[in-house]
């Protein structure tokens, strides 16, 4: 069984521009989360996305967003980029019962 | 909501020595608990989890870990540790009911040496 996609691994963009960020889960998992992992702040949660719908929200200004297709892939938009949204974006899908959250290589993303 | 702290950032060790990775949690709420591991330019890779049941619990590649309600923490240890070990190791806590929201700890960097 293929593992979380992650694509693409790396980005560089520049400040003020927006970004879209990918993310394909195991087959048969409904439910994708997304996390941003900095050196500061550690992992934080962004929201949950669960038959196109989002489930769960974390702590984050509307610049960042989501969506979620009818095949279960997702995908984050960043608009109006900032120095700060520098990060790895880790993308998790989690097992039909709930109980395990697999996570993809993420996408490094550099603000210039 | 829940917190966790892990309460070292740094744990060096020599290899075949035994290793523990302190974890307290935070929650007014039953919990789910898990333990990552993250190894340089990767995502986290599930070590083991602890959902309910027996309290001590056994993951991949020798890690088990023990689930302490009444101290509220969920302790990892090894008994010998390999050079292949050293990673950044995460605590997670969920009160969903699922793992599709996790809350981390800092991570503690696990460095093991000859």
């Amino acid at each position: 069984k293929a593992g979380v996609t992650q694509t693409p691994r790396y980005l560089i963009k520049t400040r003020g521009q927006q970004v879209t960020l990918s993310c394909s889960p195991i087959s048969g998992h409904r439910s994708v989360s997304w996390y941003q992992q900095t050196p500061g702040q550690g992992l934080q949660f962004l929201f949950e996305y669960f038959s196109e719908t989002q489930r769960n929200k974390g702590n984050f200004p509307g610049r960042f967003s989501g969506r979620q297709f009818s095949n279960s892939r997702s995908e984050m938009n960043v608009s109006t980029l900032e120095l700060g949204d520098s990060a790895l974006y880790l993308c998790a899908s989690s097992s039909p019962e709930g109980g395990k959250a697999f996570f993809g290589q993420g996408t490094r993303l550099t603000v210039v | 909501a829940q917190s966790v702290t892990q309460l070292d950032s740094q744990v060096p060790v020599f290899e075949e020595a035994p290793v523990e990775l302190r974890c307290n949690y935070s929650s007014s709420v039953s919990v789910y608990l898990f333990w990552y591991v993250q190894y340089p330019n990767q995502g986290l890779q599930l070590l083991l989890k602890y959902l309910s049941g027996s309290t001590l619990v056994k993951g991949i590649n020798g890690f088990e870990a023990e689930f302490n309600k009444s101290q509220t923490s969920f302790h990892l240890r090894k008994p010998s540790v390999h050079i292949s070990d050293t990673a950044e190791y995460f605590c997670a806590v969920s009160s969903t009911g699922t793992a599709s929201k996790l809350t981390f700890g800092t991570g503690t960097r696990l460095q093991v040496t000859l």
